[in-house]
């Protein structure tokens, strides 16, 4: 919210299709996050960018991929590697070297038909 | 490296009761603290954060944490919930400093009932 926008906000896939995740802020920060939600399991972590052109892995980065070209944008492309791709998908963004604290874009959920 | 339990997924409670949602911490480094709350089918907004200084935070909605270092905790109460309350609220964790991930805990529902 506040700056970071998150497109779709809904997404239908069918089973062997890559799609790509859009994420885009105008905060000027650095860092860019994205995080992946299910039922009962909080939020994990896919894929982080401290600078542009480069990012690292997360917990559960297997099926994804990522680019930061930009400072601005940071999109999501999930493969068909990914065996169970439907969930919550939240982007998020953090000043470098600030207190941390991170600033949520509004969701894209993902379903798998 | 941080972890957070949240010991506690759902917690119901009624309109106007005082409610508490329990997270504690562990870190062999000194923290910061995060509370966000989530409405259904929307992004995590921040309730408010501990960095340094007074261990009582007031955030945002009346709510308010309680940093203990002793008990590893930072506990988030509000004295009087409302239905519009009703949410899923998320305790998170990063090492003080600056430039660090944060860990987040599994979440807790609040369900307000009239």
């Amino acid at each position: 919210d506040g700056g970071i926008t998150q497109s779709p906000k809904y997404l239908f896939r069918k089973e062997g299709q890559n799609v790509t995740l859009s994420c885009e802020q105008n905060l000027n920060h650095d860092a860019m996050y994205w995080y992946r939600q299910d039922p009962g399991q909080g939020l994990r972590l896919i894929y982080y960018s401290q600078i542009v052109n480069d990012f690292q892995k997360g917990d559960i980065a297997e099926g994804y991929s990522v680019s930061r070209e930009k400072k601005e944008s940071f999109p999501l492309t999930v493969t068909s590697a990914q065996k169970n791709p439907t969930a919550f998908y939240l982007c998020a963004t953090q000043e470098r070297g600030g207190t941390d604290t991170q600033y949520f874009g509004p969701g894209t959920r993902l379903t798998v038909l | 490296a941080q972890s957070v339990t949240q010991l506690d997924s759902q917690v119901p409670v009624f309109e106007e009761a005082p409610v508490e949602l329990r997270c504690n911490y562990s870190s062999s480094v000194s923290v910061y603290l995060f509370w966000y709350v989530q409405y259904p089918n929307q992004g995590l907004q921040l309730l408010l954060k501990y960095l340094s200084g007074s261990t009582l935070v007031k955030g945002i909605n009346g709510f308010e944490a309680e940093f203990n270092k002793s008990q590893t905790s930072f506990h988030l109460r509000k004295p009087s919930v409302h239905i519009s309350d009703t949410a899923e609220y998320f305790c998170a964790v990063s090492g003080a400093g600056g430039g660090n991930k944060l860990t987040f805990g599994t979440g807790t529902q609040l369900k307000v009932e009239l």
